[in-house]
């Protein structure tokens, strides 16, 4: 079981739209629509943002979209905000029942 | 909507067993619609998933801790626990217990209630 793999940071400025991806394999990213991103705050715990690839929970901006092609994942977050700024991982399942978790490296947002 | 705590040492030395706690509120452990899951990040570094149990018992594990891993309930206290044995400095961590999101009724493979996590150093 290998971590995900995301790119160490993105930036961009307020206004502007950013993707970060998750890049996996067919065990994993490819081969169940269980991806989930997280926004993580410093000293914070992780915030759940999109769940099952493209749903986003109740109370979660719709400026958080996700979205999948083949074994890469992506977070698009549109008209970025200062308080967006943050570490975002991304999670999938793996394993022969599809049970055992695994977070991508995290990509650390900053914004302008 | 549930609250999660950890709890246990802050300090362990190498070799010996990291135990922590995990206290649930607002909802019974027992509950069939949930699973409960532990999940680490090391001082400066990304999340690690260790391990998840179910309401069954059944659990399922990070082969790379599998060895040393053990998550077990404690209903009566409406807790569960984490064991991690012959620890290393590797295994310094913020640890956190966490909860899924549960969506029309069933349970999503994403964690939305997370406990505010607890800093575990292995030092001699």
């Amino acid at each position: 079981q290998s971590a995900l793999t995301q790119p160490a940071s993105v930036s961009g400025s307020p206004g502007q739209s950013i993707t970060i991806s998750c890049t996996g394999t067919s065990s994993d990213v490819g081969g169940y629509n269980s991806v989930s991103w997280y926004q993580q705050l410093p000293g914070k715990a992780p915030k759940l943002i999109i769940f099952d690839v493209t749903s986003r929970p109740s109370g979660i901006s719709p400026r958080f979209s996700g979205s999948k092609s083949a074994n890469t994942a992506f977070l698009a977050i549109s008209g970025l905000q200062a308080e967006d700024e943050a570490d975002y991982y991304c999670n999938s399942y793996t394993g022969s029942s599809a049970l055992e978790g695994v977070f991508g490296g995290g990509t650390k947002l900053t914004v302008l | 909507q549930l609250q999660l705590q950890e709890a246990g040492p802050g300090l362990v030395k190498p070799s010996e067993t990291l135990s922590l706690t995990c206290t649930v509120s607002g909802g019974s452990i027992s509950n069939n619609l949930y699973y409960w899951g532990w999940i680490r990040q090391p001082p400066g570094k990304g999340l690690e998933w260790i391990g998840n149990i179910y309401y069954s018992g059944r659990t399922y594990y990070n082969p790379s801790l599998k060895s040393r891993v053990t998550i077990s309930f404690d209903t009566p206290k409406n807790q569960f626990s984490l064991k991690l044995s012959s620890v290393t400095a590797a295994d310094t961590a913020v640890y956190y217990c966490a909860a899924p999101l549960i969506w029309f009724g069933e349970a999503m493979k994403a964690f939305e209630s997370w406990g505010q996590g607890t800093m575990v150093t292995v030092s001699s």
